[in-house]
């Protein structure tokens, strides 16, 4: 079975660009979240996304917006990028349930130049 | 944004040794996890603990779940090469899907 899978795996940006990154959940998993890690530190929560509606967002300003589609996979987009948005960015996905875990994808390499 | 206080920072450790190391926080979680990163990959899921109190082991992994919510610890015994990489702690609250992860211990370890 696939796994969540990520696209693209490396991107560089411009600065004031936008940026639109995809994710592929496990099938069969309705929820989606999209994490940002940067270099030396944990990931940090953005967006959660079930049944295509938005569940919770972390601290993260009004640039960053996301969605997802009918088939349960999402996009996050960045506009007006700066260079501290250069981070490995990550999707998990996770089926519905009293204990369930979140599974990640091998995340979008984001440089912003 | 929030994190969890993971330590120790880094580990360098010979082959066959035993390792721990701890997570705190200052909110309570219901659920803890362990995963591992390995450079240029997404985390991956080591163990997930769903019970304060709780012990559990999968292999040479034995993960706690503390008592007051509050910590978790991991334990990894007889170290072999393949355990080199980031270890992360993650916690979940009450009706959040959100995790929140600590900063990470990178493991390193000795042939």
């Amino acid at each position: 079975d696939a796994g969540v899978t990520q696209s693209p795996t490396h991107l560089i940006k411009t600065r004031g660009q936008q940026v639109t990154l995809r994710c592929s959940p496990i099938s069969g998993h309705k929820s989606v979240s999209w994490y940002q890690q940067v270099l030396g530190q944990g990931p940090q929560f953005i967006f959660q996304y079930y049944e295509k509606e938005e569940r919770g967002r972390g601290n993260f300003p009004d640039r960053f917006s996301a969605r997802q589609f009918p088939n349960y996979s999402s996009e996050l987009n960045v506009n007006a990028l700066l260079l501290g948005d250069s981070a490995l960015y990550l999707c998990a996905s996770r089926s519905t349930g009293m204990n369930t875990e979140a599974f990640f994808g091998q995340g979008t390499r984001l440089t912003v130049v | 944004g929030q994190q969890l206080n993971q330590s120790p920072q880094s580990m360098f450790i010979q082959e066959g040794e035993d390792v721990s190391m701890n997570c705190t926080s200052s909110s309570i979680f219901n659920t803890w996890l362990w995963y591992k990163q390995d450079p240029g990959e997404g985390p991956v899921l080591l163990i997930a603990l769903y019970k304060a109190g709780e012990l559990t082991s999968n292999g040479r992994l034995t993960v706690q779940f503390g008592t007051t919510r509050k910590d978790s610890f991991l334990n990894i015994s007889a170290s072999i090469p393949s355990d080199v990489g980031i270890y992360f702690c993650a916690g979940q609250g009450t009706g959040r899907r959100a995790l929140t992860f600590g900063s990470g211990t990178r493991l390193q370890v000795q042939p």
